[in-house]
């Protein structure tokens, strides 16, 4: 079956832009993640949706960073008025959202290459 | 918080030699232990898990990892690798019970296997 999508693939932009990253989780996942992954801090932790719960958000390094679930299934990241340091690939990644305590297994996908100019 | 320590930032072998690698994990209470692999081109996927019961833990493609608790430690095993197993390996934590599923990920260790 089709895994988590993520467009676009690559977007350059210019600083003090604002971009719109998507992602289309796996069919019937109800738990949806973004991370983001730069040479300078590894693989971090964004931002987490959980069905119709408050998202958790405390990953989130600005208040230029938002990001929203729309119908329980798309996501979509913005970042405002982008910054040099602000370049890296994001990541996003589901799971069933049904198994307590943490044991889920996140299905990642192929990630955007932002960079900013 | 928790953070994950991966020992070794790359790591180069022959075919057939074996691997090993290490990852610390620091908190303070029970967590759920990841092995994620990214291999050229691809995405993060996978490799096993670990939750409870034998700490010994066998993965996809002959992988496999022991859970210390006593140490901290959840160390990637592989008995004999493949040119194929070229890839960036990531340990990863959550503490179990948690509300949320969200992963802290150690820094990462490339391993490149020469033919």
């Amino acid at each position: 079956g089709a895994g988590v999508s993520q467009s676009p693939s690559n977007k350059v932009t210019e600083k003090g832009k604002d971009v719109e990253l998507r992602c289309d989780p796996i069919s019937g996942h109800t738990a949806l993640y973004w991370y983001r992954q730069s040479l300078g801090q590894g693989l971090e932790f964004l931002i987490y949706f959980q069905g119709n719960s408050a998202p958790d958000k405390s990953g989130l390094p600005s208040d230029r960073f938002s990001a929203e679930r729309t119908g329980g299934s798309v996501s979509t990241l913005t970042i405002q008025r982008t910054q040099q340091e602000d370049s890296a690939v994001y990541l996003c990644a589901s799971s069933l959202g049904r198994l307590a305590g943490g044991t889920d297994t996140q299905y990642f996908g192929p990630g955007t290459r932002l960079t900013v100019l | 918080a928790q953070s994950v320590s991966q020992h070794n930032h790359h790591v180069i072998l022959s075919e057939a030699a074996s691997l090993e690698l290490g990852c610390n994990y620091s908190y303070g209470g029970t967590v759920n232990l990841f092995w994620y692999v990214q291999y050229p081109g691809q995405h993060l996927q996978l490799l096993l898990k670990y939750f409870s019961g034998d700490p010994l833990v066998k993965g996809i493609k002959g992988f496999e990892a022991e859970f210390i608790k006593s140490k901290f430690s959840f160390n990637l095993r592989k008995p004999s690798v493949q040119w194929s197993d070229t890839a960036e390996y990531f340990c990863a934590v959550n503490p179990q019970g948690a509300a949320g599923n969200k992963l802290t990920f150690g820094g990462g260790t490339r391993v490149l296997v020469k033919p």
